[in-house]
C-alpha cells in the first residue's frame, strides 16, 4: 500500500513568487492535512481538508491557501513568497478520525 | 486551550541505556496523544498511540508510553537504546474534532556508543 506521496519533494522560489505544492493521500484516506516544519518554529498546523471541505485551518496569513479535490488529492498554495516562508512542508492523511500518516514532505528554499 | 511541553529538547544516551524522553499536556477533555519520530530529511513516523483505551501504550521498536492522567504526562521510554534510534522525537496531542495535531517541540536523541 502506498503511502502518502508528496511533489515536489525539493524546490527553491524567489521572493514575491507562488508556489504550489502536491499530496496524494494513502489509498481510502479522505481527511489530508498540512504541516509546516522551521527550526524556530517546530511544527504549525495549516489546514485540513475532508471530502474537499475545508474543515480546520490554523493562524497562518492569507497567503496560504489549499483545495482538496474529489480524489482526495490535496494542493496547498503560497503566494507572494517570503524569505521566512522557506520550510518543509509536510502532508498527512487518515480515515475519518483515526491515525495520520505523514509524507516525507516537500523543502521549500526562498531566495 | 490545548498545549504539549517536551521538558528536554537534548536527551543524551549510550547505546544499551534506558531513554526517557518526557511529555506533559494540557486539555480541557481526554486527549488522543502520540509519539512520532523524525530521521534526519525525513517526514513523521508514528512510533505509539493513546486513545483513552490502556493506559500504557506500546508502539514500534521497543518503545512505550504511559499516560497518567494525575500528572498529565505521556513519557516515552525505551529500556535499551540503539544507535538507530538517534533521531528527532516529537510528542502530539489531537484536537478534539481529530482534525488537526498539536505538536510539542521535540526532543533530539543522540545516542552514543
Amino acid at each position: 500500500k502506498a503511502g502518502v506521496t508528496q511533489t515536489p519533494r525539493y524546490l527553491i522560489k524567489t521572493r514575491g513568487q507562488q508556489v504550489t505544492l502536491s499530496c496524494s493521500p494513502i489509498s481510502g484516506h479522505r481527511s489530508v492535512s498540512w504541516y509546516q516544519q522551521t527550526p524556530g518554529q517546530g511544527l504549525q498546523f495549516l489546514f485540513e481538508y475532508f471530502s474537499e471541505t475545508q474543515r480546520n485551518k490554523g493562524n497562518f496569513p492569507g497567503r496560504f491557501s489549499g483545495r482538496q479535490f474529489s480524489n482526495s488529492r490535496s494542493e496547498m498554495n503560497v503566494s507572494t513568497l517570503e524569505l521566512g516562508d522557506s520550510a518543509l512542508y509536510l502532508c498527512a492523511s487518515s480515515l475519518a478520525g483515526n491515525t495520520i500518516y505523514f509524507g516525507e514532505g516537500s523543502w521549500l528554499t526562498v531566495v | 486551550a490545548q498545549s504539549v511541553t517536551q521538558l528536554d529538547s537534548h536527551v543524551s544516551v549510550s547505546e544499551g541505556t534506558p531513554v526517557l524522553l518526557r511529555c506533559n499536556y494540557s486539555s480541557s477533555y481526554s486527549p488522543s496523544l502520540f509519539w512520532y519520530v523524525q530521521h534526519p530529511n525525513k517526514g513523521l513516523q508514528l512510533l505509539l498511540k493513546y486513545t483513552s483505551a490502556a493506559t500504557l501504550v506500546k508502539g514500534i521498536n521497543g518503545f512505550e508510553a504511559e499516560f497518567k492522567k494525575s500528572e498529565t504526562s505521556f513519557h516515552l521510554t525505551k529500556p535499551s537504546a540503539h544507535m538507530s534510534d538517534a533521531a528527532e522525537y516529537f510528542c502530539v496531542a489531537s484536537n478534539q474534532a481529530g482534525t488537526a495535531l498539536i505538536f510539542g517541540k521535540g526532543t533530539t536523541l543522540s545516542v552514543s556508543s
